[in-house]
């Protein structure tokens, strides 16, 4: 079955020490990949995406993704959080690409620590 | 601003109560979703439509009912709320071809008690 895997559901970092979170997905073919991130309170909003090309890309605030088609996975990474980063953080993969089929992981929640 | 638009932000009902959640969209986009965020669970898809008069169920249909008939809007009906529907609510939509993400909308914070 397709799925989507974020395997960190909770994460706690000091101000200034580097982020990597995992999201892993099930599926064969062609996919668009997203990152979003859903501050305290508010909505979901992008961060970053991939369609094709280079597949490290760079988002806003500093961060950026890196797609490995022979693991299929689209790993978040930034290299100083800051404490205005915590946040809860979700993959998404369009599957297949170009569809109106969405899956989601269950989130990753990060807490960065002054 | 252009953007999904949803109301209300926060809605507490009584066991057997209905309500309408509302979601308009600004963006032309013919796909609009519905979600529900519960913790540890991420978001799960409820209703979707790919246009005005069509609509598909998702993950977790049971309990809710859609209608498209505009593409603005796309409202989402509890019929007899549950304690099990205390969730959070996002509606979302996207255009083209789908591959580009979606646009979500705040929030429906709803509690039935």
């Amino acid at each position: 079955a397709q799925s989507v895997s974020q395997h960190n559901h909770h994460v706690i970092l000091s101000e200034a020490a580097s982020l990597e979170l995992g999201c892993n997905y099930s599926y064969g073919g062609t996919v668009n990949l997203f990152w979003y991130v859903q501050y305290p309170g508010q909505h979901l909003q992008l961060l970053l995406k991939y369609f094709s090309g280079d597949p490290l890309v760079k988002g806003i605030k500093g961060f950026e993704a890196e797609f490995i088609k022979s693991k299929f996975s689209f790993n978040l990474r930034k290299p100083s959080v800051q404490w205005s980063d915590t946040a809860e953080y979700f993959c998404a993969v369009n599957l297949p690409s170009g569809t109106y089929k969405y899956i989601f992981g269950t989130g990753t929640r990060l807490k960065v620590l002054a | 601003n252009a953007g999904v638009t949803q109301t209300p932000k926060f809605q507490v009902l009584k066991t057997g109560q209905s309500m309408t959640l509302q979601c308009a969209q600004d963006m032309n986009h013919e796909y609009m979703s519905w979600y529900r965020q519960d913790p540890g669970m991420g978001l799960r898809l409820i209703h979707y439509s790919v246009g005005a008069g069509i609509t598909d169920q998702g993950e977790v249909p049971n309990g809710y009912n859609v209608s498209r008939s505009t593409t603005e809007d796309f409202p989402l009906r509890l019929l007899s709320a549950a304690p099990s529907q205390t969730s959070v609510y996002f509606c979302a939509s996207t255009s083209g071809t789908g591959g580009h993400g979606y646009t979500f909308g705040s929030g429906t914070r709803l509690t039935v008690v």
